[in-house]
């Protein structure tokens, strides 16, 4: 979606460190999540805010953080408590609760 | 919590046949249905929705259906063309809550 855009495409970790992924939205949306993505799953919510400056935990956000000062953005922070960061990682946006969410075309995020 | 079942895993049709996969679903509160194509290293891409105060609704060659009792819903493909190749994803939620539950996806591959 060009609206929302995920940066970079592709981030290597080394092991013990924090790495941030990058979710900027143009769309005027609310609402933006972060969500995972490992092969032969589907999507799990780690984060979710809809609104600047609150945010709340999905299924899975242990080991990740999140800040959302800006309407624009919602970056995503995977610290070293998270053992298993290996995955695909997709940011999406809505007008609100319940409404359509769309995504961005994610980071995947690799272990050295 | 609401978990989402999704049949098959995989599915190969030739060209210019039909292609169904279904999905059922736990809560009898969910209400917000939509259907996600992703292609590959994409995002998925939201292709129809449905809410539960309706029983199908068309675009073009895509369709869905549901079934509020059986708490199941279908996506119909017809006329499929190779473009159509993707992981298609269902998704459910409910009124008020800001959290989808997926399905964990289906491979359709279009033979030529």
């Amino acid at each position: 979606d060009g609206g929302i855009t995920q940066s970079p495409k592709y981030l290597f970790r080394k092991e013990g460190q924090n790495v941030t992924l990058s979710c900027e939205q143009n769309l005027n949306h609310d609402a933006m999540y972060w969500y995972r993505q490992d092969p032969g799953q589907g999507l799990r919510l780690i984060y979710y805010s809809q609104i600047v400056n609150d945010f709340q935990k999905g299924d899975i956000a242990e080991g990740y953080s999140v800040s959302r000062e800006k309407k624009e953005s919602f970056p995503l922070t995977v610290t070293s408590a998270q053992k298993n960061p290996t995955a695909f990682y997709l940011c999406a946006t809505s007008r609100g609760r319940n409404q359509p969410q769309h995504f961005g075309d994610g980071t995947r995020l690799s272990i050295l | 919590g609401e978990n989402v079942e999704q049949h098959p895993s995989t599915l190969s049709v030739q060209e210019g046949d039909s292609a169904v996969i279904k999905c059922t679903y736990s809560d009898s509160a969910s209400n917000y249905f939509p259907w996600y194509k992703q292609e590959l290293g994409k995002g998925p891409q939201l292709i129809i929705d449905i809410r539960s105060n309706v029983g199908e609704k068309k675009d073009q060659r895509i369709a869905v259906t549901l079934n509020k009792t059986a708490k199941h819903f279908s996506l119909h493909i017809t006329e499929t063309q190779p473009e159509d190749s993707a992981v298609y994803f269902c998704a459910a939620s409910m009124q008020g809550n800001e959290k989808l539950t997926f399905g964990t996806g289906t491979r359709l591959t279009i033979i030529p």
